[in-house]
């Protein structure tokens, strides 16, 4: 079946202006992550949804980064007024979440890569 | 919150070598260790996993090891090829709470040369 898929795949932003950014999940699965991806480092933790209800934003570095998953499907990143350092590749996961107690695999998306002049 | 860390970042090896990459933990509620590999300008594909509750595991050429007491595991690839030749990234979480994500290690940029 189709997998994660994410929209635009790469985005050029001057400085100050906002964006925003999809992720269409795969159909059916409950839990939905978007991670932060800079430049020859490892995915890093942004925010988690579990179906519309979104359980944990530590990982949002500012009150400019916003996200939402109204219909309990595809989910938006927005970043408000961007600046240089947000400059990554933003990747979407999402999973089937069956159990309380158990981790289901994450399926990851192709990426945005946002560039912001 | 929890903190890994891989070793090494990068690694060569000839062809039909194995190859070797270990990770660190912090928090020992941990219980879920998912390994992904990710080619350059792709989205990052799981190629094992192992769960707190086993200390091995193994599909064909690849096998994952786990030590709960002292919070590392490891990736063995074995008769590695050129397509191996990837970036490969650890990562833990738990199901402790409402936390699902997962914490990734820096990569390990691995070259197979033939």
């Amino acid at each position: 079946g189709a997998g994660v898929s994410q929209s635009p795949r790469y985005k050029v932003a001057k400085r100050g202006q906002d964006v925003a950014l999809r992720c269409d999940p795969i159909s059916g699965h409950v839990s939905l992550f978007w991670y932060q991806q800079a430049l020859g480092q490892g995915p890093e933790f942004l925010t988690y949804f579990q179906n519309e209800a979104q359980l944990d934003k530590s990982g949002l570095p500012s009150d400019r980064f916003f996200a939402e998953r109204p219909e309990g499907s595809v989910s938006t990143l927005k970043i408000q007024r961007t600046q240089q350092e947000d400059s990554a590749v933003y990747l979407c996961a999402s999973s089937l979440a069956l159990g309380r107690w158990y981790q289901e695999t994450q399926y990851f998306g192709p990426g945005t890569r946002l560039l912001v002049l | 919150g929890e903190n890994v860390e891989q070793h090494p970042s990068t690694l060569s090896v000839q062809e039909g070598d194995s190859a070797v990459i270990k990770c660190t933990y912090s928090d020992s509620a941990s219980n879920y260790f998912p390994w992904y590999k990710q080619e350059l300008g792709k989205r990052p594909q799981l190629i094992i996993d192992i769960r707190s509750n086993v200390g091995e595991k193994k599909d064909q050429r690849i096998a994952v090891t786990l030590n709960k007491t002292a919070k590392h595991f490891s990736l063995h690839i074995t008769e590695t090829q050129p397509e191996d030749s990837a970036v490969y990234f650890c990562a833990a979480s738990s199901t402790s709470g409402s936390a699902r994500q997962l914490t990734f290690g820096s990569g390990t940029q691995l070259t197979v040369l033939p």
